[in-house]
């Protein structure tokens, strides 16, 4: 059973960095084909995928966000780690991480699992 | 504004069927890319519910069907139930943003 779940802090300040953990269970990030991704919904708003990591530890990012974004995994620990630099009160949202079904391409995948999602202000 | 666009709203009484379109561009589903649809019920994570336009992953009941047509896609609900009150949204990839994009949501609302 694939399971994700997201933690890290509740309240950040405008201009610091965010840094959000994925932990998972029931899948092996060195696994072929396997991703884990970043996505975020602001209050009311729709879905705004963040970030990809693959297996091969090869990355995507969204085009607009590129700068601000790293994405990291640590295998051993079943952890995939997002940070987001200088947040801005635009940024808050509820963050998601998901995993993506193996075996399609980039250009087709699909998050099949998602973790709960964790709401993340910015404010000062 | 999202690349692929949905209506903000769709109703239907319990027992009727309903449509939620998803329009994109050459960019994106006209190109071929696949159509993924999910659902997200008030206050939790979205679930997915069809892949690769016309898929159900399992669980997932055959009242749901997706369908894919030029640069359009579209979701079916049939028998409408009490429970499918949700927010629905497609997600696709543009070529332009080299990445995975989603449609704006359509509330569902069981009359």
């Amino acid at each position: 059973q694939i399971t994700l779940k997201e933690s890290g802090p509740t309240l950040v300040k405008p201009t610091q960095t965010l840094t959000l953990t994925c932990t998972f269970s029931g899948f092996s990030l060195s696994t072929n084909e396997v991703a884990v991704g970043w996505i975020r919904q602001s209050p009311g708003k729709a879905l705004e995928w963040l970030a990809l990591i693959y297996w091969d530890d090869n990355k995507r990012y969204r085009p607009s966000l590129k700068s601000r974004l790293t994405i990291t995994k640590d295998t051993s620990k079943n952890h995939v780690v997002l940070t987001m630099t200088n947040m801005d009160p635009v940024d808050t949202a509820t963050y998601y991480c998901a995993h993506t079904a193996p075996g399609y391409s980039y250009g087709n995948l699909h998050f099949d699992y998602w973790g709960q999602g964790t709401l993340v202000t910015v404010s000062s | 504004q999202s690349v692929l666009t949905q209506p903000p709203s769709v109703s239907g009484a319990p027992g009727q069927r309903v449509t939620i379109s998803c329009t994109g561009s050459i960019s994106n589903i006209g190109a071929n890319y696949d159509v993924h649809w999910y659902q997200q019920l008030p206050g939790t994570a979205p679930t997915l519910l069809i892949y690769a336009n016309n898929n159900r992953p399992s669980g997932v009941p055959d009242r749901f069907s997706g369908s894919k047509s030029g640069a359009s896609a579209s979701l079916a609900v049939t028998g409408l139930q009490a429970e499918d009150e949700a927010t629905y949204y497609c997600q696709s990839y543009d070529s332009r943003l080299s990445g995975s994009v989603f449609g704006g949501g359509t509330k569902l609302t069981v009359l």
